[in-house]
């Protein structure tokens, strides 16, 4: 069965620190892979995706994922995190053949909630 | 490019009652997908319709069902409320093609509070 796990339910980082949030994921065939950011009381903002190409795939307000096939992994990383990074933060992944097959469901992970203190 | 709309944003209902839950894809956009987000469940999808045909749902009850109709807005209905039914429940719309282009753009959503 296709499955998204976000081992860490909170992350906690200081502003301007490095923040990395973990992905993996259990599908069959290649993956589409996404993040997502949710504020509170908003819906899911696109950050990036992967869905072939480079590894390293860069997105929105300087976050950055890479794709390690061997691990399954898709995890985001800032080089330096800001307080309005804070927020709830998805990963997602579907397939070519889940896409056609199934329709669009992205099968998400459970969330890890980003905290950024000053 | 005017994003994924949904209306209204918020509603509160009691139990028994029906809801309506409204959604308009991006222009040119003709899948439509349904998720329902609680803090204890998290994302579920509930259905997905192209071309007003659903082509796929999710372990749900038969009291969720949603259509989609020509212009490819799509609308959810949920009958007999039931207080576990209070959750965001997200609209999300993509191309047809699974190309490198594919996304999934979401909503804002509506927050349905069942008292």
């Amino acid at each position: 069965a296709q499955s998204v796990a976000q081992p860490e339910d909170q992350v906690n980082v200081a502003e301007g620190n490095p923040l990395t949030v973990k992905c993996t994921y259990s599908v069959s065939g290649n993956p589409y892979l996404f993040w997502y950011v949710q504020y509170p009381n908003r819906g899911l903002q696109f950050l990036l995706k992967y869905i072939t190409g480079d590894n390293l795939v860069k997105g929105s307000y300087g976050f950055e994922a890479e794709f390690n096939k061997s691990q399954t992994s898709f995890h985001l990383k800032k080089p330096s995190a800001l307080v309005s990074d804070s927020a709830l933060y998805f990963c997602a992944v579907t397939t070519r053949v889940l896409i056609y097959n199934q329709g669009g469901k992205l099968i998400f992970g459970q969330g890890t909630e980003l905290s950024v203190k000053p | 490019k005017a994003g994924v709309t949904q209306t209204p944003r918020y509603l509160i209902k009691t139990r028994g009652q029906q809801v309506t839950l409204s959604c308009s894809p991006i222009s040119g956009h003709r899948s439509v997908s349904w998720y329902q987000q609680t803090p204890g469940q998290g994302l579920q999808f509930l259905f997905e319709y192209f071309s007003e045909t659903q082509r796929n749902k999710g372990n749900f009850p038969g009291r969720f069902s949603g259509r989609q109709f020509s212009n490819s807005r799509s609308e959810m209905n949920v009958s007999t409320l039931e207080l576990g039914d209070s959750a965001l429940y997200l609209c999300a719309s993509s191309p047809r093609s699974a190309g490198d282009n594919y996304e999934q753009y979401f909503g804002p959503g509506t927050r349905l509070t069942v008292t």
